[in-house]
């Protein structure tokens, strides 16, 4: 079993729907990350979390630590939020090395 | 202000070769970690270097190398290039390692071996 697993793997909608990606754990956590990866390669950092929750603009994401879950919002979506997002986690302490444990990304299209 | 860059942005080798990456941090950032991403996978650890030392080393053979310069640009090195060496080339840096320092990430360098 993957130690980050998100879900859905693939997730197609119409332009304007609210989307939700979901992100879980299996290992302690000293931080969490959502990320966004474009056709082509080049990766953004949307959000770190360690707890509760974070907005920019119309994305939001949450986390609940004891449950080891996190979500990626998006209201309001838009064929420019087609993209991969991902969910990383970086497992240890404060001093430990920012080794992050990837998911394996969710494509998400949205149509016009 | 200038983003974390990487160079070259594409890069074509037979099998065998070696290969050199390049990769400047924001400025300011003293961390850069390195990935590499498979196509279809997700990114895996390859290398941290803080203060110009290694910090950490993820899985990867001895092929692999990588050192960070004074001014905390960093390059990554590949030796006897392999077909699965096929892959994008991710640069992240940080202002220091650890939590909260969040990590900001490259266009990355595509590597193709042929």
């Amino acid at each position: 079993k993957n130690e980050v697993e998100q879900s859905p793997q693939n997730l197609t909608a119409q332009e304007g729907e609210f989307i939700t990606i979901n992100c879980s754990y299996s290992v302690g956590i000293s931080a969490l990350h959502w990320l966004q990866q474009h056709p082509g390669g080049g990766i953004v950092s949307l959000f770190m979390l360690s707890s509760g929750k974070k907005k920019h603009g119309r994305l939001i994401a949450t986390i609940n630590i004891q449950e080891k879950h996190s979500s990626l919002h998006i209201t309001a979506s838009h064929p420019r939020d087609s993209a991969v997002y991902i969910c990383a986690v970086r497992r240890g302490h404060m001093d430990s090395n920012y080794q992050l444990i990837w998911g394996a990304g969710t494509k998400l299209i949205i149509k016009p | 202000d200038a983003g974390v860059t990487q160079s070259p942005t594409h890069l074509i080798k037979t099998r065998g070769q070696q290969v050199t990456l390049r990769c400047s941090p924001i400025s300011g950032h003293k961390s850069v970690s390195w990935y590499q991403q498979v196509l279809g996978q997700g990114p895996q650890f390859i290398f941290q270097y803080y203060e110009k030392e290694e910090r950490g080393r993820g899985n990867f053979p001895d092929r692999f190398s990588a050192r960070q310069f004074p001014n905390y640009s960093s390059e990554l090195n590949v030796n006897a290039l392999l077909l699965g060496d096929s892959a994008l080339y991710l640069c992240a840096s940080s202002f220091a390692q650890g939590s909260p320092y969040e990590q900001y990430f490259g266009p990355g360098t595509r590597l193709t071996v042929t």
